[in-house]
């Protein structure tokens, strides 16, 4: 199975960027990377995703490695609110359709 | 739109009770799907649904069925449950392959 390898955690101050780091060695072609944080007590939230392409949009961007063996997340300006466990996912749409989570980056924002 | 709601939020079962897990998405979404999630893990997928009719069995299936007779419900049912499966349910739903997955707020479940 297609695994992603993330920090467990990172901290960052309020205001400053964040560069979040997925490792993702045995990606496949059709492999698209996602992003989801998930806030105490609630329900994974949908931040971005991407197939080879950087992405970008209102709440972040994704920097894809040209070999598509890593990726970044990156928040440009995080506040007190971006604290929160951050999934690098792999979605495995081949054979057995699969959301494959990593272990979590728990992201902590000092103010 | 109410997005994914999940029912019950909270649940206390005995080991060996029944009981089923109801999720609804007013998306008009094709594809559902069913995670747990144990303290400090990520999520594992345990069922999914392509489309209304339609399941399959995701990384942990074994001690859980479920349905999708209707294309904005999916069903998780435990028909005798378990202390192993203490653990917080989320339903989500997507559009199509590859897409955005819409999580409900999930179901905390325990099971004595």
């Amino acid at each position: 199975d297609a695994k992603t390898t993330q920090p467990n955690s990172m901290e960052s101050n309020e205001e400053e960027p964040v560069h979040l780091p997925c490792n993702h060695s045995t990606i496949s072609g059709t492999d698209y990377i996602h992003w989801y944080r998930q806030l105490p007590s609630q329900g994974p939230e949908y931040v971005i995703h991407g197939l080879t392409s950087n992405v970008n949009n209102r709440m972040a961007s994704l920097a894809i490695a040209e070999d598509r063996k890593s990726s970044t997340l990156i928040l440009h300006r995080a506040t007190l609110r971006d604290a929160a466990v951050y999934y690098c996912i792999l979605f495995i749409i081949q054979g057995a359709q699969k959301l494959v989570f990593g272990q979590g980056t728990r992201l902590t924002i000092n103010p | 739109n109410a997005g994914v709601t999940q029912t019950p939020k909270f649940r206390v079962l005995k080991t060996g009770q029944s009981m089923t897990l109801l999720c609804a998405q007013d998306m008009n979404h094709e594809y559902m799907y069913w995670y747990r999630q144990d303290p400090g893990m990520g999520l594992r997928l345990i069922h999914y649904s392509v489309g209304e009719g339609t399941t399959a069995k995701g990384e942990v299936p074994d001690g859980y069925n479920v349905s999708r007779l209707k294309k904005q419900n999916f069903l998780l049912g435990l028909e005798s449950a378990a202390p192993s499966q203490t653990s917080v349910y989320f339903c989500a739903s997507s559009y199509g392959r590859g897409g955005t997955q819409y999580f409900g707020p999930g179901t905390r479940l325990l099971v004595l």
